[in-house]
C-alpha cells in the first residue's frame, strides 16, 4: 500500500508571511498532485508533476517533485487569506493499466491565514 | 461546462439506517469514481468505474456498500445498514478516459450517522 504522509497537519500563519508544505512516501509514483479544498467543496486540482527534479510555479505557489519522485513540496510566497483551506497531495501508480490508476492522496495540511 | 454534480448535499440518520447518494458526473466523462473523506483526513477511493464496469472495488465494504453506474453516467452509493463510522463526506469525481486527464470533483455529500 501507498502511503502520502503530509507535514504539517496544521498550520496557522500571518498574511505576508511564506511557508512550506511536504509530501513525503516510501514509494516512486509516476505522478504528483496538488489540490486544494475549501470548507463544503470537493478538492480542486492546482498542478500536476511528472518528471523527478520538476519544479513548478502558479503565481505565489511553486511545488517541487523530488529527484526520486517520493516527495513533493507546496511554497507559497506572501500568504494571503484567499489560501486558507486544506491542501492534499496526491500520488499515480508508477506501474498501471491504461485508465485503471488510482490516486493515492495524502493525510493533508489544514492551512490558515491569519489577516 | 457543468460540474459533477450531487445529491443530496447532507444527510442525517441512525445507524442501521440505509442511505443512498446519487452522482452524475460531467458529460462525456468515461471514468468515475467514489471517495470516502472522514474529517480531517485525505479522500479514500471506495470504488471506481469506467463507462459502466467496475474497475476497483478493493476497497469497498462490500457487506453493507454497492454502486452502480447504469448506462454509464449517473452513479449511486448505497450503505446498508449505515455504522457510526461511515460517518463522512462522500466525493464523487470524474475525468475523461486517458488517466492524464484532470480529475473533477463534485461539492460531495455529508453523511452523519447517529
Amino acid at each position: 500500500t501507498q502511503l502520502l504522509e503530509q507535514s504539517p497537519q496544521f498550520l496557522s500563519i500571518q498574511e505576508g508571511e511564506n511557508l512550506t508544505v511536504y509530501c513525503n512516501s516510501s514509494s516512486v509514483f509516476s505522478s504528483l498532485q496538488w489540490y486544494r479544498q475549501e470548507p463544503g467543496e470537493g478538492p480542486v486540482l492546482l498542478v500536476t508533476v511528472v518528471t523527478g527534479g520538476e519544479v513548478k510555479k502558479l503565481k505565489r505557489l511553486t511545488f517541487q517533485f523530488g529527484d526520486a519522485r517520493k516527495d513533493s513540496s507546496l511554497h507559497i510566497t506572501a500568504a494571503q487569506t484567499g489560501d486558507t483551506g486544506l491542501y492534499l497531495c496526491a500520488g499515480g501508480p508508477l506501474i498501471s493499466n491504461f485508465g485503471n490508476e488510482k490516486l493515492t492522496f495524502g493525510t493533508g495540511t489544514r492551512l490558515t491565514i491569519i489577516p | 461546462e457543468a460540474g459533477v454534480a450531487q445529491s443530496p448535499r447532507y444527510k442525517i440518520i441512525e445507524k442501521r439506517q440505509s442511505v443512498a447518494f446519487w452522482c452524475n458526473p460531467i458529460s462525456g466523462h468515461a471514468t468515475l469514481y467514489w471517495y470516502q473523506q472522514i474529517l480531517g483526513q485525505g479522500p479514500k477511493l471506495l470504488i471506481q468505474f469506467q463507462n459502466n464496469g467496475v474497475v476497483d472495488d478493493s476497497q469497498l465494504p462490500k457487506d453493507r456498500f454497492s454502486a452502480e453506474r447504469l448506462k454509464g453516467v449517473d452513479s449511486t452509493l448505497k450503505i446498508q445498514p449505515a455504522k457510526l463510522e461511515d460517518s463522512a463526506v462522500y466525493l464523487c469525481a470524474s475525468r475523461g478516459a486517458y488517466s492524464n486527464e484532470k480529475l473533477f470533483f463534485g461539492s460531495g455529500t455529508q453523511l452523519s450517522v447517529l
